[in-house]
């Protein structure tokens, strides 16, 4: 079975400080990968997505997550975080579009002034 | 993109009840899925949601305790049965379209008093 590691429980930066989220996943095949945040008290929302192509993806807010297929990892990256940036991301796995996302178990940032 | 109407929103309910959350959403989609969040967790998936016939559930959920509908392409509802303080949690809806990524509701916060 599929399944998503999300190696930080929880990161807590100071203002302007840059993110590294770690995700990796086990699957062998071809998949489809998101990274979605939820902020407190809000519903999930997709940060961005990758399918094929260039495996560096561009999400909302300054994100981006680079796809390297060898190591498994679809790592999200943001070069300055801010206090709004303060939430719970995950990270999920599809190997079709028929099928549901695998989650990861979540990360969550706390920046601080 | 897709938007996704889930009530209720929040509810208290009294252990031996049953609680039905409704999931609508704003276009025809090909999937939809029905996920438990806990405290703290991230999501699982509790089963999906098949049009005009029986859901397909996941290890650990019976459709006993969780009965699902799905009578068309853009509704569907996920009954919480005989509920007891374990179920407490946040339940969320989901649908994914030709493009392979989910979109969320805002979930339903339950808690079983």
């Amino acid at each position: 079975a599929q399944s998503v590691s999300q190696h930080n429980h929880h990161v807590i930066l100071s203002e302007a400080a840059s993110l590294e989220l770690g995700c990796n996943y086990s699957y062998g095949g071809t998949v489809n990968l998101f990274w979605y945040v939820q902020y407190p008290g809000q519903h999930l929302q997709l940060l961005l997505k990758y399918f094929s192509g260039d495996p560096l993806v561009k999400g909302i807010k300054g994100f981006e997550a680079e796809f390297i297929k060898s190591k498994f990892s679809f790592n999200l990256r943001k070069p300055s975080v801010q206090w709004s940036d303060t939430a719970e991301y995950f990270c999920a796995v599809v190997p079709s579009g028929n099928t549901p996302l695998v989650f990861g178990k979540g990360t969550r940032l706390s920046v601080i002034a | 993109s897709a938007v996704i109407s889930q009530k209720p929103s929040r509810d208290i309910c009294q252990r031996g009840t049953s609680l039905t959350i409704q999931c609508q959403v704003d276009s025809q989609v090909t999937m939809m899925f029905w996920y438990r969040q806990q405290p703290g967790q991230s999501l699982t998936l509790i089963a999906t949601a098949n049009q005009g016939s029986e859901a397909t559930y996941e290890s650990g959920f019976v459709i006993d305790k969780f009965p699902i509908s799905r009578p068309n392409l853009t509704f569907s509802t996920l009954t919480v049965s005989n509920m007891s303080p374990e179920d407490s949690s946040i339940y969320l809806c989901s649908a994914t379209g030709q493009g392979a990524e989910a979109f969320f509701g805002q979930g339903t916060r339950l808690t079983v008093v």
